[in-house]
């Protein structure tokens, strides 16, 4: 089985554009969460989705950042306007409910680097 | 609010050496607990985790954890090091039932030949 797959794997980009990362969480998992890894604070929780349903947002820094998740398959983490601060990379995480043992499959990450 | 903490930023051992990665976890209700391993550009892969009965754990590679309620520690172990073990291992936690996962800060290992 594919796993998660997260999209793109490196973005370059300049101070004050939008940035989008994208993500497809593994078939038939029903949460999906978006972390932030730095080295300053290590792996945030930024936000997760039940069912396509944002559950908890509190992680999200600010209004600049927005995450998506149209459908079962696909998700998206938008910030806009970028700045620098925002650097780090960005993973994308999905688990399902049936086994209800927490493990979570990650993504390869993308690495944001903001000009 | 749960919450985990890791013991070393940086563990450096001799190949062959025991390998001992700390954590300890604060949790109001029963918890469920995690160690993942981060390799150079790649994403966390789960090493082990507890959730419930025993509560020595047997992971990948020859790893094992130990759940301790009466420590709240859940200390990652392994006897033989081996120089494909350096990596980043990191500790999580999250509630009976619950789908919010919280990470310590991580441990990178180094592996000395």
């Amino acid at each position: 089985d594919a796993g998660v797959i997260q999209s793109p794997r490196h973005e370059v980009t300049e101070m004050g554009q939008e940035v989008t990362l994208r993500c497809k969480p593994i078939s038939g998992h029903d949460y999906l969460f978006w972390y932030r890894q730095t080295m300053m604070r290590g792996l945030e929780l930024l936000i997760y989705f039940n069912n396509n349903v944002p559950i908890d947002d509190s992680g999200m820094p600010e209004d600049r950042f927005s995450a998506k998740m149209p459908n079962a398959s696909f998700s998206t983490l938008k910030i806009q306007p970028s700045e620098p601060r925002d650097s780090a990379v960005y993973f994308c995480a999905s688990r399902g409910t049936s086994a209800n043992t927490g493990e979570l499959f990650f993504g390869e990450g993308s690495r944001l680097t903001v000009l | 609010a749960q919450s985990v903490t890791q013991l070393g930023s940086h563990v450096s051992v001799s190949e062959g050496a025991l390998v001992l990665l700390r954590c300890n976890y604060s949790s109001s209700v029963p918890p469920y607990l995690f160690w993942y391993v981060q390799y150079p550009n790649q994403g966390l892969q789960l090493l082990l985790k507890y959730t419930t009965g025993a509560t020595l754990v047997k992971g990948i590679n020859g790893f094992e954890a130990e759940f301790k309620k009466s420590e709240t520690s859940f200390h990652l172990t392994k006897p033989s090091a081996h120089m494909s073990d350096a990596a980043e291992y990191f500790c999580a936690v999250s509630e009976t039932g619950g789908f919010k996962t919280i990470f310590g800060a991580g441990t990178r290992l180094f592996v000395k030949a």
